[in-house]
């Protein structure tokens, strides 16, 4: 089945690390994005891909770094410079298809500072 | 940016009532989504409304939008405890040929046994 697949779901950061989110999809889709969700809120856009080799920043991409190196692949580091990294992690995907079947999500990643 | 606000926050209902959440948002629009969210999940698309449409259906699902008032609804009908998740409002921005969706900070639905 194709969708989108995010790890861990579970991820522990100590202050001053560097850690990556991993999100790849099978759906041959061109466009990726990440979302961050706090507790109680909407999504925020973080950083979003429309092709390969190209991303732009969202709303909220201050401490956060990603790479677009294989249209399966939409890996999000959050750096040390993020100072409240604790929350849910979501990537999407788009494809051609957008107008009928929406984006597809994965089932994301909760990143917590400890 | 938030784009769409959801009106209420939470609403809780008994099993068998109509739910009827709310989105308003700022900008002129092409189409407007509706995603559902069951605790700590991710989002599921549910249905997506074109400005030229006012309503839409999708089995138990009925949604409406005002463009003039920048506005939709959409409607749970005979709800099921299975209904309860939380349901947010997107609208897809588009700049410089990216395109990106904006979600609102979505309606908590409970539905009781």
């Amino acid at each position: 089945d194709g969708g989108i697949t995010q790890s861990p779901k579970y991820l522990f950061r100590k202050e001053g690390q560097n850690v990556t989110l991993s999100c790849e999809q099978n759906l041959n889709h061109d466009a990726m994005y990440w979302y961050r969700q706090d507790p109680g809120q909407g999504l925020r856009l973080i950083y979003y891909s429309q092709i390969v080799n190209d991303f732009q920043k969202g709303d909220i991409a201050e401490g956060y770094s990603v790479s677009r190196e294989k249209k399966e692949s939409f890996p999000l580091t959050v750096t040390s410079a993020q100072k409240n990294p604790t929350a849910f992690y979501l990537c999407a995907s788009r494809g051609a298809g957008g107008l009928k079947y929406g984006y597809t999500f994965g089932s994301g990643t909760r990143l917590t500072v400890v | 940016s938030q784009q769409g606000e959801e009106d209420p926050q939470a609403l809780s209902i008994q099993e068998g009532e109509n739910a009827t959440m709310n989105c308003s948002y700022k900008t002129s629009i092409n189409n407007l989504q509706w995603y559902r969210q069951n605790s700590g999940r991710g989002l599921v698309h549910l249905i997506l409304i074109r400005s030229n449409e006012r309503e839409k259906h999708s089995g138990r699902l009925r949604v409406t939008l005002d463009t003039s008032k920048k506005s939709s609804s959409l409607l749970i009908t005979a709800s099921r405890a299975a209904d309860t998740a939380s349901y947010f409002c997107a609208t897809v921005l588009t700049q410089g040929g990216s395109e990106k969706l904006v979600f609102g900070k979505g309606t908590k639905l409970t539905v009781n046994p």
